[in-house]
Order: C-alpha cells, then sequence, then structure tokens
C-alpha cells in the first residue's frame, strides 16, 4: 500500500538554525499539507499546496516557514531561524482530490527539538 | 509515542465491548468531518469521514453520527479489539475547506 515517508525522523537543531523537513507524498496525489503536534497538544494544520502553490495557511505558517515542491516527488518544509516554541512532532499528508473525498493520508512525522 | 497527549480524557472498555467517542466540534460552518486514529509514534490514520448533508455513516466496525444542531460527532466502534487502542481525534474543514481543526483527542485504553 502506497505511504508517505518523512525524513528525517527525528531532527535537533539549536535556536535559530535552519531547518528542513522533507515529505514524499504519494505519487498521484494533488494536495499537500504540512501540520503540527506539540507535546501534549492537538494537531493542528500549517499549510495545503496545491499546483505548486500555497492554497490556504493558518496564522501559525508566519514568514518563518516556506513550503516548496522541488521536484516531482519532494514536498518541504522549511524553518529559517527556529524558535524554541517550534519543537513538535510535525505530520506531511497528501491527498488525492479536493472536491470530493478529502482522505489525507498521513506520513509518521518528524520530531523537532530546538535546543 | 510522546507525540500524542498526556492529559488527555481517557476512555477504557473491556475487549469486545463496544466504544463510543464523542466530540463536539466548533464551527457550524464546517460541511465536512473526519475521524483520525493515532497509534504511540504513528501519524494520523483516517477511520471514516462524513458530509453534513448525513446524520449517520457506516464502515467496518466504525458508525459516525452527526448532529448539526448540537455541533456534535460521534464514532462508535463494535466488538473493540485490543488494536483499537489508540488516540482518537475528530476534524472539521472549518471555514475554508482544507484548513482542517481537529479536536484534542480522547485516549482509547482496551482491557483484556
Amino acid at each position: 500500500e502506497p505511504e508517505v515517508t518523512q525524513t528525517p525522523s527525528h531532527q535537533v537543531t539549536q535556536m535559530g538554525q535552519e531547518v528542513i523537513l522533507r515529505c514524499v507524498p504519494i505519487s498521484n496525489h494533488l494536495y499537500f499539507y504540512w501540520y503540527r503536534q506539540i507535546l501534549g497538544q492537538k494537531v493542528e494544520f500549517l499549510v495545503s499546496f496545491y499546483n505548486n502553490e500555497i492554497s490556504e495557511k493558518s496564522e501559525i505558517f508566519d514568514d518563518q516557514f516556506s513550503v516548496e515542491r522541488p521536484d516531482g516527488s519532494n514536498f518541504t518544509l522549511k524553518i529559517r531561524s527556529t524558535k524554541l516554541e517550534d519543537s513538535a512532532m510535525y505530520f506531511c499528508a497528501s491527498s488525492l482530490s479536493r472536491g470530493g473525498v478529502y482522505e489525507q493520508y498521513f506520513g509518521p512525522g518528524t520530531r523537532l527539538t530546538v535546543t | 509515542g510522546e507525540s500524542v497527549g498526556l492529559h488527555l480524557p481517557t476512555l477504557s472498555v473491556q475487549e469486545g465491548d463496544n466504544s463510543i467517542i464523542n466530540c463536539a466540534y466548533s464551527n457550524s460552518a464546517s460541511d465536512y468531518f473526519i475521524w483520525y486514529k493515532q497509534e504511540s509514534g504513528k501519524g494520523p490514520q483516517f477511520i471514516i469521514d462524513i458530509r453534513s448533508n448525513m446524520d449517520k455513516r457506516q464502515g467496518q466496525r466504525v458508525t459516525v453520527l452527526l448532529n448539526k444542531t448540537v455541533k456534535h460527532l460521534s464514532l462508535q466502534i463494535a466488538a473493540t479489539q485490543p488494536g483499537d487502542s489508540a488516540v482518537y481525534f475528530c476534524a472539521e474543514n472549518g471555514d475554508y475547506g482544507q484548513n482542517f481543526v481537529f479536536g484534542p483527542g480522547t485516549r482509547l485504553s482496551v482491557l483484556p
């Protein structure tokens, strides 16, 4: 069964450093998403991406964040200058369509620890 | 498995019993709802969805009920099994269609 993959599984970085979290969505999917889950809290939407541009973003997704689909398979989330409060699990998801079933397939997540 | 909450409401059920997990959603504009299961150390996994033009939808061993009047969603799991132990989240699509808002989650523990 096809699945969303994410690398690395765990990233430790120092405050102020840039990090890039990588995702390989399911190959025939068209919509891509990033979510985060701070320890002990609920899953929060960050951004959705379609046709090589951001379609929706939340208030969390400020200028420190960016997303990119650099090639036909990868989907990345960049945090330009990490803060302690960016420590969380980051989940990538993808879905085939938007107008019908929104079924989003989630990856296993990347745990980001900012020290 | 640190990705799930430490202070979640917990529902404990005996193996074989039915489970009912409840969720109150916040936005009356939401027209699409999903239940997710999150096992320890994994990402959320789609279980079942329902649109606002329905009040009930059944899947394999799961049923989702939607009450738009009181903005309430429930997930019923029949004959609960040990593999059902996980945190369950409801999510609503809110004002923008894809900006899914997740609920706080309920931890389901299945007792042998």
